[in-house]
């Protein structure tokens, strides 16, 4: 088990530049999540993938935003036109069915994305 | 406007003191956890809790599910300044969304 892996840990974009973020799940896992956090906030959901599928996306992802999960592996997050407002750490997850009805996510070490 | 009211936002003890975090909600949640932030990092899961009125311990740390399943407590006991951090705790209110609190920071000195 190696963990939910995000890349790049940091980025910083001017406004107006597209950034694209990678999410690499814990292979056993058939859920990703991304979920996004601002300064003083708890972590928002923003979409998820079961396997390959997209199956709900929260008001906050705007049509800027985009996520790919290409064959149920790995999972990109597309930022395009960015705007200042989009500066937060933006998380990604992944989980699997425990017992008793309950899930175990996993989250990864999250990216921080700084508009300017 | 957060779903789960964690109070108190910030809370800062000496070591060896014990301390208690509260979740609250209008809504019923199928389970409930427990996770701790630190800067820069990821939530680490912490505890998952199911049943309405469970209790569950994990070494100085007591998390409490209540009875109607809408709030939560972390209580820790003699804390160390190793459980410094973001304690959030997240609600599961359908198939597949958590939904978080806006967690609370908790500092221990030495």
């Amino acid at each position: 088990d190696t963990g939910v892996s995000q890349n790049p840990r940091h980025k910083i974009t001017k406004r107006g530049q597209n950034v694209t973020f990678r999410c690499d799940p814990i292979s056993e896992h058939n859920r990703l999540y991304w979920y996004r956090q601002t300064l003083g906030q708890g972590p928002e959901f923003l979409t998820y993938f079961q396997n390959e599928a997209q199956l709900e996306k929260s008001r906050l992802l705007s049509d800027r935003f985009s996520a790919e999960r290409p064959k149920g592996s790995f999972s990109t997050l597309e930022i395009q036109r960015t705007e200042q407002g989009d500066s937060a750490m933006y998380l990604c997850a992944s989980s699997r069915l425990l017992s008793r009805g309950r899930r175990g996510y996993t989250f990864g070490s999250g990216t921080r994305l700084t508009v300017v | 406007t957060q779903l789960l009211e964690q109070s108190p936002q910030f809370l800062s003890i000496q070591e060896g003191e014990n301390l208690t975090v509260y979740c609250n909600s209008s809504s019923v949640f199928s389970s409930l956890q427990w996770y701790r932030q630190e800067p820069g990092e990821g939530p680490v899961l912490l505890v998952t809790v199911v049943t309405g009125g469970e209790v569950k311990k994990l070494k100085r740390l007591t998390f409490q599910f209540g009875d109607a399943r809408k709030d939560s407590s972390l209580h820790i006991t003699a804390a160390q300044p190793g459980d410094t951090g973001l304690y959030l705790c997240a609600g599961q209110t359908n198939d597949y969304k958590l939904s978080f609190g806006a967690g609370t920071t908790v500092t221990v000195r030495a």
